[in-house]
């Protein structure tokens, strides 16, 4: 079984500093690793994903992130908050042997201050 | 030009009514999702679709009942309607038969609100 973990219901920053949105995972193989924002009131977009080769992934808006095998990690960064940036953002792993839908993680809520 | 479209936006039901959400793709996608997200925003998949057949069917109560009537359409029925079955409920797309590495595209939700 999977499951994903994120450190932070809540984060907050200031406009123009690092955003840094922490996510582990517990798979029993390596997983398929997603983030995905949630707007106010709208659906889920891939903001970038990670499957095969290099662990570091850039994905839209400027966000980006590393897999970390070691530390079952793949948290969410990126150098310079917009306000636009304030929305949910989740986690989610599939596991690669399987045809299986996504794990989600609980979501945290990033606010940015002006 | 919706990608992955949902009615009804928002829902406001009695307990023990009968409803159906439906959702609707022009991706040209194979496969279809229903997720749950619940007022904590844990999302959690429901059903899968892949060109009108089941292809997962997680722990869900048996009045919840998806019916595909084709690849671009995946509807939910929800039978005798609890105050638990309150939550947004997502459909999403992804353009394979399902695989782990796919992306999926997500409707807006339907808000549905049991009283």
């Amino acid at each position: 079984a999977q499951s994903v973990t994120q450190l932070g219901s809540h984060v907050s920053v200031s406009e123009g500093a690092l955003v840094l949105l922490r996510c582990n995972y517990s798979s029993s193989v390596p997983p398929y690793l997603f983030w995905y924002v949630q707007y106010p009131n709208q659906g889920l977009q891939l903001l970038l994903k990670y499957t095969t080769g290099a662990t570091l992934v850039k994905g839209i808006n400027g966000f980006e992130a590393e897999f970390k095998k070691s530390e079952t990690s793949f948290h969410l960064t990126k150098p310079s908050a917009h306000m636009s940036d304030a929305a949910e953002y989740f986690c989610a792993v599939s596991d690669p042997t399987g045809r299986r839908a996504l794990t989600f993680g609980s979501g945290t809520r990033l606010q940015v201050q002006p | 030009d919706t990608a992955v479209s949902q009615t009804p936006k928002y829902l406001v039901t009695q307990m023990g009514n009968d409803k159906s959400i439906k959702c609707e793709q022009n991706l040209g996608h194979d496969t279809m999702y229903w997720y749950k997200q619940d007022s904590k925003k844990f999302l959690k998949i429901m059903f899968s679709y892949n060109n009108k057949e089941l292809i997962i069917n997680e722990t869900v109560p048996n009045r919840f009942s998806p019916k595909s009537p084709d690849k671009a359409h995946l509807n939910l029925h929800i039978n005798s309607l609890e105050l638990g079955d309150s939550a947004v409920y997502f459909c999403a797309s992804s353009q394979g038969p399902g695989l782990a590495e796919e992306t999926q595209y997500f409707g807006p939700g339907t808000r549905l609100l049991v009283l």
